[in-house]
């Protein structure tokens, strides 16, 4: 099946440790998107990447990382930096930059 | 860039065609309506997209006005797995690729 997947569904770390959040998509597609929601808010933008070794901040990147050394991949590092990492966090992917984003089943991070 | 308006909560009869509204006054014409749901705790799905003619797919149809500043989504014979979050967004311009998620609208399938 194709699709995206996010793991793991529910993480927990303690205050202080960087953690890194997985997306992997087989759709072929070439853009790759990190949103973040907050409870009873919509989705926000984090980073995205619109080819492989390539990808600009959103609108609330500070205080997280990415990488895109593979076009099937796009982990999301949420830093120490990050004042407020409790959240769900949501991967998207699209066929090419602005198309129809389909999107991941998402991975709520608790940061204690 | 343009925004959404879409009314906070809507209720439905379960069979019923379920009508979600959206105005976008401010869209300029190279703007997409896009119609995203979310149901409790899962990742966003796509419903629907439209420029400016009508579409219709296997799960809904669109419905936007002539002067494209408002559309209507059309459940046509909701189900209680209908209950979600509806999110209406506007892609394009200066944003295109970038979707911003409002609060949507929360429908609910009544038996």
């Amino acid at each position: 099946d194709g699709g995206i997947t996010q793991s793991p569904k529910y993480l927990f770390r303690k205050e202080g440790q960087n953690v890194t959040l997985s997306c992997e998509q087989n759709l072929n597609h070439d853009a790759m998107y990190w949103y973040r929601q907050d409870p009873g808010q919509g989705l926000r933008l984090i980073y995205y990447s619109q080819i492989v070794n390539d990808f600009q901040k959103g609108d609330i990147a500070e205080g997280y990382s990415v990488s895109r050394e593979k076009k099937e991949s796009f982990p999301l590092t949420v830093t120490s930096a990050q004042k407020n990492p409790t959240a769900f966090y949501l991967c998207a992917s699209s066929g090419g930059y602005g198309d129809t984003q389909y999107f991941g089943p998402g991975t709520r991070l608790t940061v204690l | 860039d343009a925004k959404t308006t879409q009314p906070p909560s809507m209720d439905c009869a379960e069979g019923r065609a379920a009508n979600l509204p959206c105005n976008h006054s401010t869209i300029s014409g190279n703007e997409y309506v896009y119609w995203y749901r979310q149901i409790h705790s899962q990742g966003p799905q796509y419903i629907i997209h439209g420029l400016k003619n009508n579409e219709t797919n296997e799960m809904a149809s669109l419905i936007i006005t002539e002067d494209r500043k408002s559309s209507t989504l059309i459940l046509p014979h909701a189900t209680l797995r209908d209950t979600a979050v509806y999110y209406c967004i506007v892609n394009g311009g200066t944003s295109y690729g970038k979707l911003t998620f409002g609060q949507g609208t929360i429908l609910t399938v009544h038996p």
